[in-house]
């Protein structure tokens, strides 16, 4: 079975940071890749995904993801962060030709001033 | 577009009591979904219907839930007898149909169970 490892269960980042949130997945051919965002309270909303092609992928608030086949990893990034960037950020697969999301388990991102 | 709409936000109860949670998909949007989140075990899918048809309801816990989609615009998810262990948020997510579209999530029901 597929399965999404997010290793991370909690970052602290200061304001003007660079961040990278980490994101490893489990399966046999290419999947489609999310990253949606949760702020408390709030339901979850997508970030950024890939599908194929470009290996770098852009997404909305400033941040990217770069897909790495050899590694099977698919990390997020935003070269300077905002405090409300301060959420919950998860990593999710689909099987291709299979519209269920496997999330991961979560990051929870601190930003401090 | 006023988004996936959930109803009740907030919702506690007695142990042994029914629960429905409702859910209004995206007007257009063919495939929706129902989620359960908790500490323990993240964020995991109950069910998906595609077409008002449940496609995969292996995610549902046991006999106690019962979801269904009697028309395109509304959903039903509930719990009978409801238990403490039932306690989480619920969300409701809906895309147009096919693999890799993108799911739009509701806000939520938070459910507590006494």
């Amino acid at each position: 079975a597929q399965s999404v490892t997010q290793p991370d269960i909690h970052i602290t980042v200061s304001e003007g940071a660079s961040l990278e949130l980490r994101c490893n997945y489990s399966y046999g051919a290419t999947p489609y890749l999310f990253w949606y965002v949760q702020s408390p309270g709030q339901g979850l909303q997508l970030l950024l995904k890939y599908f194929s092609g470009d290996t770098l992928v852009q997404g909305i608030k400033g941040f990217e993801a770069e897909f790495k086949r050899s590694q099977s990893s698919f990390n997020l990034r935003k070269p300077s962060v905002h405090w409300s960037d301060a959420a919950e950020y998860f990593c999710a697969v689909d099987d291709f030709g299979n519209e269920k999301l496997t999330f991961g388990t979560g990051t929870r991102l601190t930003i401090i001033p | 577009d006023a988004g996936v709409i959930q109803s009740p936000r907030h919702e506690v109860t007695e142990m042994g009591q029914e629960v429905t949670l409702r859910c209004k998909p995206i007007s257009g949007h063919n495939s929706l979904f129902w989620y359960r989140q908790t500490m323990m075990r993240g964020l995991e899918l109950l069910i998906y219907f595609n077409n008002n048809v449940p496609i995969d309801d292996s995610g549902m816990p046991e006999d106690r839930f019962s979801a269904k989609m009697p028309n395109a615009s509304f959903s039903t998810l509930k719990i009978q007898p409801s238990e403490p262990r039932d306690s989480a948020v619920y969300f409701c997510a809906s895309s147009l149909d096919a693999s890799g579209d993108t799911q739009y999530f509701g806000p939520g029901t938070r459910l507590t169970v006494l």
